[in-house]
């Protein structure tokens, strides 16, 4: 069992939706949650930091963290054809530990 | 402020042979984490440096090595160069130190490795 899944198939919607991502996890000791955005050809960009369970909220962008469930989303409201990106999840066990991360998932956002 | 930088954007190397890669940290940090992304997967852990010192290792062979520098740049070397290392080559960099909350992780923009 890898230590963080994420369905990777591309996900395509049309503008205005709302694009629900999730991933998954093993490692009970993972604390700190986050979600990159990586555009094509580019590096990871920090787009949400998350510190154990519980809800964070930053303009269109929703995550949410489940430890007891070992589960963790991230929601786009009202998507826009610039969100169209892959989306990563990572975590870590805390500090400067390793990021653990999932396989990404490719947004498309259609006008 | 000046963002994390790597050199160079593109390589070309052929199977044998050893690269270098490079990476400016962000102003301010002293911990440099580097990563492996094969195409169509997320960026696997090679190893972290913090003041200079290895601070952890994924699982990746001894040809994989790296080092710090006073000013905290990093450089990534790769020996004996196997097909399967065609990959992006990403460097976070962060501020690390004991104890208090995590720090995040802050990417450069990748080198771009292809091995024939």
């Amino acid at each position: 069992q890898k230590e963080v899944e994420q369905d990777p198939g591309p996900l395509s919607v049309p503008e205005g939706a709302i694009v629900s991502l999730n991933c998954t996890y093993s490692n009970s000791a993972f604390q700190y949650f986050m979600w990159y955005r990586q555009y094509s050809r580019k590096g990871p960009e920090l787009l949400m930091y998350t510190y154990s369970s519980g809800n964070k909220e930053d303009g269109r962008f929703t995550a949410q963290v489940d430890k007891s469930s070992k589960y963790i989303s991230l929601f786009i409201r009202d998507s826009q054809p610039s969100d169209s990106a892959t989306y990563l999840c990572a975590m870590s066990a805390g500090g400067n530990n390793r990021l653990a991360f999932g396989k990404g998932n490719q947004v498309v956002v259609i006008p | 402020e000046t963002g994390v930088t790597q050199s160079p954007t593109h390589l070309i190397k052929t199977r044998g042979q050893q690269v270098t890669l490079r990476c400016s940290s962000q102003s301010g940090h002293n911990t440099v984490s580097w990563y492996q992304q094969a195409l169509g997967q997320g960026p696997q852990f090679i190893f972290q440096y913090y003041r200079e010192e290895e601070n952890g290792r994924g699982n990746f062979p001894p040809r994989f090595s790296g080092l710090q520098f006073p000013n905290y740049s990093s450089e990534l070397n790769v020996n004996a160069l196997e097909l399967d290392d065609s990959a992006l080559y990403l460097c976070a960099s962060s501020l690390g130190g004991a104890g208090g909350p995590g720090e995040t992780q802050y990417f450069g923009p990748g080198t771009r490795l292809l091995v024939l």
